[in-house]
């Protein structure tokens, strides 16, 4: 246990469909991410949040949409996505955005399949 | 933006000390180094961080020479549930966007 949880676990989705992934932490932590990791590529980042403002945008398609409503929460919206997003995404909490020093603590991820 | 090269795989048995080394020839002067675990199908968890010479804890120890330029993240008496991938990263400063860049990683595989 991280104190960060994502549901769902696993989602399967048509590409037509509209779904939200959701992302908690209980560390009190300020700085919330998104990360996509596709089958032997590494973790890429899409998404940071400091405390609840959008602070970076890692040039992810519009199809993915995130919302931060408050601290401790963290959504990403799905829309008419593609097979290729399928992937794991993984949520990761930091008590900061800091200045390459902070550590930064992972949810277990959402496995989403794309048909 | 620091890149890191680190070996794709690595074997090793039961009981042995394993020593991953991680090259970051372009490390910036206040970025600090950190590894990850990654077990297959859950998220990336954190093993140590450093900034130079030497830091240890209950999991691993990390050795950074004077230069910075790499690092090795030695893991003591290695079992079977030591087998995953480890990451090694330096952190962006510049932008204060708390970015790390994740690598392919470094498989390591313990053998009974």
């Amino acid at each position: 246990e991280t104190g960060v949880t994502q549901t769902p676990r696993h989602l399967v989705m048509g590409m037509t469909n509209k779904k939200s992934l959701k992302c908690e932490q209980h560390l009190g932590h300020n700085a919330m991410y998104w990360y996509k990791q596709s089958a032997k590529k590494p973790l890429e980042l899409m998404f940071v949040y400091s405390l609840e403002e959008r602070v970076e945008n890692n040039s992810v398609p519009s199809r993915f949409s995130p919302e931060c409503p408050n601290s401790s929460h963290l959504f990403l919206h799905l829309h008419t996505l593609q097979p290729e997003d399928s992937a794991l995404y993984l949520c990761a909490s930091s008590p900061s955005v800091g200045t390459g020093g902070e550590t930064q603590y992972f949810g277990p991820g959402t496995r989403l399949l794309v048909l | 933006l620091a890149k890191t090269t680190q070996p794709i795989s690595m074997d090793s048995y039961e009981g042995q000390e394993v020593n991953i080394t991680c090259s970051h020839n372009n490390i910036a002067t206040n970025d600090y180094i950190t590894w990850y675990q990654q077990f297959p199908s859950q998220g990336p968890r954190f093993i140590i961080q450093g900034y130079k010479t030497k830091v240890t804890n209950e999991v691993a120890s990390l050795f950074i020479p004077a230069d910075r330029k790499s690092s090795t993240l030695s893991l003591p008496r290695v079992s079977l549930s030591d087998t995953a991938v480890y990451y090694c990263l330096v952190g962006e400063c510049s932008s204060n966007t708390g970015k790390l860049i994740f690598g392919q990683g470094t498989t390591l595989q313990v053998k009974p």
